[in-house]
């Protein structure tokens, strides 16, 4: 049974720093990987889409690496801002790229 | 908005209450989902529809009773719940055969009291 785990399950740092936030499952056969933000009470917003042939992806600040031999995956934020603070969530898919499995998710506080 | 649409955005509703939560897509996606998120614990999967047949129920009770017309709608029926039921229900739909991700609603909150 996949099992997905974040670290740290919380972060507090100073606006403008650089920041990676680390992912990682049990089984290696996942067909995707998607990073996703979650403000307070709000549902979740797809950040980045790793598919399984990817080695990351990039989005503005974010960029978002897979090592799927080794079950890791970071995502990477750099010069911090307020706005960043949320808590962020990666998800691994199966091999049929269907059900997503969720870890409990890194709470971000970006301080200005 | 994400081209996934849940309402309410908020429901109270008592234990011997029924009500419904739906969810509706327009993205061309075949597959809808429900899940569960409460404090402090991962978000867990209830449901899954792919065109329009249920292919995973995750041992949810059968208070929980979800239905799905068509690929585009999605409902959770909800009947006699119980306290710890108050949580946030998001909806989500994909494209699984695509490749592409997840697309999430914005949620219910619900509260049993």
């Amino acid at each position: 049974k996949q099992e997905v785990t974040q670290i740290p399950a919380a972060l507090s740092v100073p606006e403008g720093e650089n920041l990676v936030l680390n992912c990682s499952f049990t089984d290696s056969a996942i067909y995707n990987l998607q990073w996703f933000r979650q403000d307070p009470g709000k549902g979740l917003t797809s950040l980045l889409l790793i598919q399984s042939s990817q080695r990351e992806q990039t989005s503005g600040r974010l960029n978002a690496s897979l090592d799927k031999s080794s079950g890791r995956s970071t995502l990477y934020i750099a010069a911090s801002q307020p706005g960043d603070s949320a808590t962020y969530l990666c998800a691994v898919t199966d091999n049929y790229g269907q059900n997503f499995v969720f870890g409990p998710g890194t709470r971000l506080s970006v301080l200005p | 908005e994400t081209g996934v649409t849940q309402t309410p955005r908020h429901l109270v509703m008592g234990m011997t209450n029924k009500k419904s939560l739906k969810c509706e897509q327009h993205l061309g996606h075949n597959a809808m989902y429900w899940y569960k998120q409460s404090a402090k614990k991962p978000l867990e999967l209830m449901f899954v529809y792919n065109f329009k047949e249920q292919t995973e129920n995750n041992s949810v009770p059968s208070r929980f009773s979800p239905e799905c017309p068509n690929s585009s709608h999605l409902f959770l029926h909800l009947h006699t719940l119980q306290p710890e039921d108050s949580a946030l229900y998001l909806c989500a739909s994909s494209q699984p055969e695509a490749g592409y991700g997840y697309t999430f609603g914005s949620g219910t909150r619900l509260t049993v009291v």
